[in-house]
């Protein structure tokens, strides 16, 4: 079947410095596409989502980056903080309205 | 606050036992799911329902069963079928399915003693 997966799963960054999480996709029907955040022990948390009629997407510090050509999406965190750090996946969302979530990547950031 | 309210946190479950994970939302959400969540894997879709009165097994749903008798409850069962209990639950709801946004509990941790 098709999948979403992850081409990191262990992100170290410095604080301040910026974080990229990459992610790839195969079902090139999947028309939204959504990152979420999740800390040890709790729920995903939302983060940013976008629509496969667009490139970009800005939030606060967060941009979603995604290339349909090689069926690719990124999130990018500006100025990361030690509280930034957590496991990151994103979902690809097709016809079915079902979610299919990537594994993670966990973003782990030293003061 | 609105939100969805799963219960217990930590769960502890001998072997042979059913064990009954609750999930409740104020969100007035028409649609609530259940995941299942392993280390190193992504979330895995076991049930989930539409509308009260109707569920729909998905893509790893032997060994567990689930009910909607209410809008805003959504219980997930592990039966003793279930093998591999041991995993991070998860229970989201959506306004209606075709609207994404999605949003989680924050989850019950099985473990098998």
């Amino acid at each position: 079947g098709e999948s979403v997966g992850l081409h990191l799963p262990t992100l170290s960054v410095q604080e301040g410095d910026n974080s990229i999480i990459n992610c790839a996709y195969s079902n090139s029907a999947s028309d939204y596409f959504i990152w979420y955040k999740q800390e040890s022990g709790k729920g995903p948390q939302f983060i940013i989502d976008i629509r496969s009629n667009m490139d970009k997407r800005q939030g606060q510090r967060v941009t979603v980056l995604l290339n349909k050509t090689v069926k690719h999406l990124s999130l990018q965190i500006a100025a990361t903080q030690p509280g930034d750090s957590a496991v990151y996946f994103c979902a690809e969302i097709g016809g079915s309205y079902i979610p299919t979530f990537g594994r993670g990547t966990s973003l782990i950031v030293h003061p | 606050d609105g939100g969805i309210t799963q219960s217990p946190k930590y769960l502890f479950r001998k072997e042979g036992q059913n064990v009954t994970l609750s999930c409740e939302q104020n969100l007035n959400h028409d649609a609530m799911y259940w995941y299942r969540q392993d280390p190193g894997q992504g979330l895995r879709l076991i049930y989930y329902s539409q509308i009260v009165n109707d569920f729909q097994k998905g893509d790893i749903a032997e060994g567990y069963s689930v009910s909607r008798e209410k809008k805003e409850s959504f219980p997930l069962t592990v039966t003793s079928a279930q093998k591999n209990p041991t995993a991070f639950y998860l229970c989201a709801s959506t306004v209606k399915m075709e609207l994404y946004g999605y949003t989680f509990g924050s989850g019950t941790r099985l473990t098998v003693v």
